[in-house]
């Protein structure tokens, strides 16, 4: 079965450091992964996302995830936190076979700014 | 990308009614799903909304309790019935197309009283 791990429901940077979310999963073949953002009150917004290629995935705002195969991770990392980024921020993977259309989510990581 | 508007935003209803969630989608997409969510929690996928037949549910929802609409491409709607508080929650609308991104509305926030 598909899974996908978020092991910090917090993470906690100062402004202009920077940042890195994780994400492992675990999935039969290779995987399509995703990074969404959702700000208070908002609906998920996507990020950027994996599907083959570079290991090195540049999405919105400055973000970029780098797909790991032997670690099976992705973890979401920019080089300079702004306070704006702070929000809630979802890794996910799509299922395989019969679950081909559905996206999987991680239980979340709340990522916090401080000026 | 897609743009996926829903109505209503937010709604606060009595125990025992019926409310009806639209989702409008800017282009056609393959798939339409539906989810729920708990503020500051993870998505739970509640179905697949098929274009002219049954939604496809997941394990613990009833079509009885969602009943779900999708009668073209680009439109769908969920409707929750007989609603107690605990389906208090935050009710998100998703589309995509193959096996490429999905895209997400902006959310319902329905409180139950």
């Amino acid at each position: 079965a598909q899974s996908v791990a978020q092991p910090e429901d917090q993470v906690n940077v100062a402004e202009g450091n920077p940042l890195t979310v994780k994400c492992t999963y675990s999935v039969s073949g290779n995987p399509y992964l995703f990074w969404y953002v959702q700000y208070p009150n908002r609906g998920l917004q996507f990020l950027l996302k994996y599907i083959t290629g570079d290991n090195l995935v540049k999405g919105s705002y400055g973000f970029e995830a780098e797909f790991n195969k032997s670690q099976t991770s992705f973890h979401l990392k920019k080089p300079s936190a702004l306070v704006s980024d702070s929000a809630l921020y979802f890794c996910a993977v799509r299922g395989l076979g019969s679950s081909a259309s559905k996206i999987i989510f991680g239980s979340g990581t709340r990522l916090s700014i401080r000026p | 990308s897609a743009v996926i508007s829903q109505k209503p935003s937010r709604d606060i209803c009595q125990r025992g009614t019926s409310l009806t969630i639209q989702c409008q989608v800017d282009s056609q997409v393959t798939m339409m799903f539906w989810y729920r969510q708990q503020p500051g929690q993870s998505l739970t996928l509640i179905a697949t909304a098929n274009q002219g037949s049954e939604a496809t549910y997941e394990s613990g929802f009833v079509i009885d309790k969602f009943p779900i609409s999708r009668p073209n491409l680009t439109f769908s709607t969920l409707t929750v019935s007989n609603m107690s508080p605990e389906d208090s929650s935050i009710y998100l609308c998703s589309g995509s197309t193959g096996a490429d991104t999905q895209y997400f509305g902006p959310g319902t926030r329905l409180t139950v009283l």
